[in-house]
């Protein structure tokens, strides 16, 4: 079955506890993305990925971290957790990214740092 | 710049009555754009999408959305109300970059409320 797997779904943590969600899709596609959701705000991309290797800045960048060493996999990386990083992600992937396609979300993670 | 807005934040009908989420968008190119659904605790689905084919596009589970680019708007419609639309929904808009990537904006969502 085609999907993008996160983990962990929910995470409780304490602020400055270096913690890192991952990401996994399984169809072979070269766009990835991390967003996170807040109430009124809608999804704002945090980072984003083109290809292996090839990572660049969304529109919340700020405390976050990612890594694209193998196609299917794009961590997202809280190096030092503060409050407020507490919020809903989701993980995205498309295919090649020279076509208008839809995106293919995770089931989300719900982290609360305290 | 792109921008999304969706102009009611929460929408409530009453079950087997019409449908009607408001979008406007703004975009520096000629955009995709894509209505979402999040039901509560999941993740977003699909409904439909609009790449710069037919203006009116027809969705999943009786959506449709038409595409009118002299009014910059994308409004997400169904005839008919069923209690499982209920939901919260988001317009998206995605612009083609020059380094070959592309732009994606979610609108902040609309959340529907259906009456029985």
């Amino acid at each position: 079955e085609a999907q993008v797997t996160q983990n962990p779904r929910y995470l409780i943590t304490v602020t400055g506890k270096k913690l890192t969600v991952t990401c996994s899709q399984n169809m072979n596609h070269e766009y990835m993305s991390w967003y996170r959701q807040d109430p009124g705000l809608g999804l704002r991309q945090i980072y984003y990925s083109m290809n292996v290797e090839v990572t660049d800045k969304g529109d919340v960048p700020e405390g976050y971290k990612v890594s694209r060493k193998e196609k299917r996999n794009f961590p997202l990386i809280l190096e030092s957790p503060s409050p407020n990083q507490t919020s809903l992600y989701f993980c995205a992937s498309s295919p090649p990214t020279n076509e208008h396609t839809e995106a293919f979300f995770g089931q989300g993670t719900r982290l609360t740092v305290v | 710049a792109q921008s999304v807005t969706q102009l009611d934040s929460h929408v409530s009908v009453s079950e087997g009555t019409p449908v009607l989420l408001r979008c406007n968008y703004s975009s520096s190119y000629s955009p995709s754009l894509f209505w979402y659904v999040q039901h509560p605790n999941k993740g977003l689905q699909l409904l439909l999408k609009y790449t710069s084919a037919a203006t009116l596009v027809k969705g999943i589970n009786g959506f449709e959305a038409e595409f009118k680019k002299s009014e910059t708007s994308f409004h997400l419609t169904k005839p008919s109300a069923h209690m499982s639309d209920a939901a919260e929904y988001f317009c998206v808009v995605s612009d083609l970059l020059y380094t070959g990537g592309f732009k994606t904006i979610f609108g902040a969502g609309t959340r529907l409320f259906v009456k029985a």
